[in-house]
């Protein structure tokens, strides 16, 4: 258990709907990175928050929101959704926004029919 | 983009035999990463080196860095099955922002056969 929780674990649901992706990260970090990987794309950044701002963007698509809320928890929002989302989604965190390790959860499976 | 690639992309091999995978990147770094990922995890952590140095050694790893190459490698000796993997190395690209965006390769998926 790397202490970075990602609920759910597995996803299911259909093209045009709306997804909700919870990150809590492991206890004293203060930044959250999103990563999202399928399997013709790698590992792709999407977005990094530090103790509730935003610090650092990627390849975020404008259907795809995320917030850090004061508890640190961050969550990934998908609306609108394609088949070529599908992928596995993944929460990493670290102590700082500088800091250079980063440790990742479970990560959540996402798949669209 | 990605801005690290790996070779090979694929590597197979047997119990006790060395694995050997590259990183080419293409900006400037603070320092590079070297994670692991068993099939469908999370990726772990194992080894970091800066940009000043040029070798680094943990346990069975040995990662190597040429910064006028932009390249690095990752060594592991006297492999065992467990060892059966996808390997990415990460760099930083953001050098002197202030704030770090980890960027990953493409990844090297080693299997070791006993």
């Amino acid at each position: 258990d790397s202490g970075v929780t990602q609920t759910p674990k597995h996803l299911i649901t259909a093209t045009g709907q709306r997804v909700t992706l919870r990150c809590s990260p492991r206890s004293g970090d203060l930044s959250v990175y999103w990563y999202q990987q399928s399997l013709d794309q790698g590992l792709q950044f999407l977005i990094q928050y530090y103790n509730g701002e935003e610090r650092a963007k990627g390849n975020i698509l404008e259907r795809f929101s995320a917030q850090q809320f004061p508890d640190l928890h961050s969550e990934l929002n998908l609306s609108s959704l394609e088949l070529g989302d599908s992928a596995l989604y993944f929460c990493a965190s670290t102590r700082s926004s500088g800091a250079n390790v980063l440790t990742f959860g479970a990560g959540s499976r996402l798949t669209v029919l | 983009s990605q801005q690290g690639e790996e070779d090979p992309q694929a590597l197979s091999i047997q119990e006790g035999e060395n694995a050997t995978m590259n990183c080419s990147y293409k900006t400037s770094i603070n320092n590079l990463q070297w994670y692991r990922q068993n099939s469908g995890r999370g990726l772990v952590h194992l080894i970091l080196i800066r940009s000043n140095e040029r070798e680094k050694h943990s346990g069975r790893l040995r990662v190597t860095l040429d910064t006028s190459k932009k390249s690095s490698s990752l060594l592991i000796t006297a492999s065992r099955a467990a060892d059966t993997a996808s390997y990415f190395c990460a760099t930083d690209a953001g050098v002197n922002t202030g704030f770090q965006k980890l960027v990953f390769g493409t990844g090297t998926r080693l299997l070791v056969s006993p």
